[in-house]
């Protein structure tokens, strides 16, 4: 099974701020990465797919990039709306893996 | 509007079996793979299984092969995981969750969850 790390599990920001989270896998799994916000008490909501494809009405403050093991995702510049967990997901193969998530906080 | 609802989640003892249902609508159920994501509350996204969009393909996480099986009813529109051999470390909200694509990939559309709890 392909393992997924995010790093770090956690951080704290200020808005206005640049945040890159980390994602690495236990092996290539080329673009096959989706990015997932999850803010307290709501539903996950799809951000980024195929490591770098913007999800339908999502601001163009987020980028993904990277291929392969390693990816990241940025935020250029934060906003309030943005404090919540994220995940990424390998989907190049079967059992789908998430990272641990990580928290951005104020 | 795309809804899928989540239903079947109850309080059971370890060793018995269960089985949650999810009705989806406002889109064509049988071309998307669906998949189950459950969480403890506080805790990390685990996919739990997936299945495409005519059941040809489906996975399971290794933690719940062999005592898990998900299928699908595309002339009702549900998906349902049938959950043998509880165990404690099986507590947890889990999500009906539509697939991107008819094949398991990354996910678009989230239930609202139903809770499972296993404890004597």
């Amino acid at each position: 099974d392909i393992q997924m790390t995010q790093s770090p599990s956690s951080l704290s920001a200020s808005v206005g701020d640049r945040v890159t989270i980390t994602c690495r896998a236990s092996q290539d799994i080329f673009n096959s990465l989706a990015w997932y916000q999850q803010k307290p008490g709501k539903l996950p909501r799809l951000l980024i797919y195929a490591a770098s494809t913007l999800s339908l009405g999502v601001p163009s403050r987020f980028s993904g990039s990277g291929s392969g093991t390693h990816f990241t995702l940025t935020i250029s510049r934060l906003q309030p709306e943005d404090f919540a967990t994220y995940y990424c997901q390998n989907y190049n193969s079967v059992p789908l893996t998430f990272g641990g998530g990580t928290n951005v906080e104020i | 509007e795309v809804q899928l609802v989540e239903s079947g989640g109850d309080f059971i003892q370890p060793g018995r079996s269960l089985r949650l249902s999810c009705t989806a609508s406002g889109f064509t159920f049988d071309d998307y793979a669906m998949n189950w994501v459950r969480q403890v509350p506080g805790k990390g996204l685990e996919w739990v299984s997936g299945i495409s969009w005519n059941s040809g393909s489906i996975a399971y996480a290794d933690s719940v092969k062999g005592r898990f099986s998900i299928s699908r009813d595309n002339a009702k529109n549900s998906v349902y995981l049938q959950m043998n051999s509880l165990k404690s470390e099986d507590t947890a909200l889990y999500y009906c969750v539509k697939d991107i694509s008819a094949f398991i990939s990354y996910m678009d559309v989230w239930g609202r969850g139903t809770t499972v709890t296993v404890s004597s």
